[in-house]
């Protein structure tokens, strides 16, 4: 079966704090696909990446990083010098190698950047 | 940039009525996707669509749903008769592939349609 847990159902920091926002995974596909999405309090959903189960590389967008480790099964999700813009919930997202396309999403970490 | 387009944002049916939300993919996209989201709680999948057909459904995606795409730009959601447990918002979704084994195509979400049931 495949499950994605995100742990931290809330978190609150102050403007300029760093954040990180946990994701842990199962699956038993050897070739997987893991997600973040943003959702603001209007209630889209913005993609913000995704990685492959292949490639290992953590990456690095502006203030927003990301720790990719396959031996813990984590994904995790680091907001550097958070602003109050970052206010949103979180989602991390599994998609199988061999199913059809569907996106399996955890619980959501819901940030609140306070000022 | 291409959008998914969903309408209405807003839906709102009385207990027992039929609801219909629409979806526009992006054009060159052939996979299509619904999710709900009930207030407060994650996103789930409910039906993924190709090819004309549904290629998987969750648990949730009863008999009292369906979808179609009635031409070629259109996808629908069809609630026969709602519940009340059907208020939520509802995603739609697509991508251009389902997975190429190299890079899978992230899938493209609309904005959402609310529907509240009354």
């Amino acid at each position: 079966a495949q499950k994605v847990t995100q742990a931290q159902t809330e978190i609150s920091v102050v403007e300029k704090e760093d954040v990180t926002l946990d994701c842990v995974y199962e699956t038993r596909d050897t070739t997987y696909y893991l997600f973040w999405y943003k959702q603001p309090p209007s209630g889209e959903l913005v993609f913000l990446i995704r990685r492959n189960s292949f490639d290992e590389q953590n990456e690095i967008s502006g203030r927003y990083s990301w720790n990719f480790q396959k031996s813990t099964s984590s994904f995790n999700f680091t907001i550097t010098a958070s602003q109050v813009v970052d206010s949103a919930v979180y989602f991390c997202a599994l998609h199988g190698s061999g199913n059809t396309g569907k996106l399996i999403f955890g619980q959501g970490t819901t940030l609140q950047v306070k000022p | 940039e291409p959008e998914v387009t969903q309408t209405p944002s807003h839906q709102v049916t009385q207990m027992g009525q039929e609801v219909i939300l629409r979806c526009v993919p992006i054009s060159n996209h052939l996979y299509f996707y619904w999710y709900r989201q009930i207030l407060g709680q994650k996103v789930e999948f409910l039906v993924s669509f190709y090819n004309n057909e549904i290629s998987e459904k969750s648990e949730i995606f009863d008999d009292q749903f369906s979808v179609e795409r009635p031409d070629g730009s259109n996808f629908t959601l069809k609630i026969r008769s709602t519940k009340l447990e059907d208020s939520a918002m509802y995603f739609c979704a697509s991508s251009a592939h389902r997975t190429t084994g190299k890079a899978n195509q992230p899938q493209h979400f609309g904005d959402g349609t609310r529907l509240s049931i009354l």
